[in-house]
């Protein structure tokens, strides 16, 4: 089945530093890409919509200057965490629909394997 | 904001029993989508049911779905040990996107 690579699995960062999480689509290739937050026990929030080419479509709430996103390749999407908080220390999981199968509604997305982030 | 609400919250059954997950949404969708996360770990995908469908199986899945009243079910049958995890439902309307219900996680006693 389809393929997607997060990376890095786990990050450990100082406060006000910056950190970026890699999103690959292994064997197919993805103009849409979605960020997700999940915080311990609780379900995945969207936090922005990837579009390749394009800039990111945020979720209410989100600040777009704090998680800065850029899609620059069909295969590949990045998640910044800008000048890092502890309270931004979460699970971030990202997921990809594969373009081939069609118009992505009726098909199933995949999940890479997730990103935990602590700010210390 | 999220889609709708997962019952029960959290499940424990012996090995062997079936589980039963509900799921409620809000909205019109296109499809509802269950999903299966170990802990710390990725989604990986169980079964999408389309809203013109109502029942669905794979394996020792069975999904339902009642547009009418907006909810749907994932039923594991002979459950095993390694079943243990959170199971999430997500819902499609219009974009691309998914909208998650709280999930719920289940816990296979051997």
């Amino acid at each position: 089945g389809a393929v997607v690579s997060q990376h890095p699995s786990w990050v450990i960062c100082k406060s006000g530093t910056s950190v970026k999480i890699e999103c690959r689509s292994l064997d197919f290739q993805a103009t849409t890409m979605f960020w997700y937050r999940q915080f311990p026990k609780q379900s995945l929030m969207l936090m922005a919509t990837s579009n390749e080419g394009s800039k990111a479509t945020y979720e209410q709430g989100v600040e777009k200057d704090k998680f800065l996103i850029n899609h620059a390749s069909l295969t590949l999407s990045t998640l910044t965490v800008t000048s890092a908080h502890p309270e931004d220390s979460s699970f971030y999981i990202c997921s990809a629909r594969d373009d081939s199968r069609g118009p992505g509604r009726n098909t199933e997305a995949f999940f890479g394997q997730g990103t935990r982030l602590t700010v210390v | 904001s999220q889609q709708g609400e997962e019952d029960p919250q959290a499940l424990s059954i012996q090995e062997g029993e079936n589980a039963t997950m509900n799921c409620s949404y809000k909205t019109s969708i296109n499809n509802l989508q269950w999903y299966r996360q170990n802990s710390g770990r990725g989604l990986v995908h169980l079964i999408l049911i389309r809203s013109n469908e109502r029942e669905k199986h794979s394996g020792r899945l069975r999904v339902t779905l009642d547009t009418s009243k907006k909810s749907s079910s994932l039923l594991i049958t002979a459950s095993r040990a390694a079943d243990t995890a959170s199971y999430f439902c997500a819902t499609s309307s219009g974009a691309q996107k998914l909208v998650f219900g709280q999930g719920t996680r289940l816990t296979i006693n051997p």
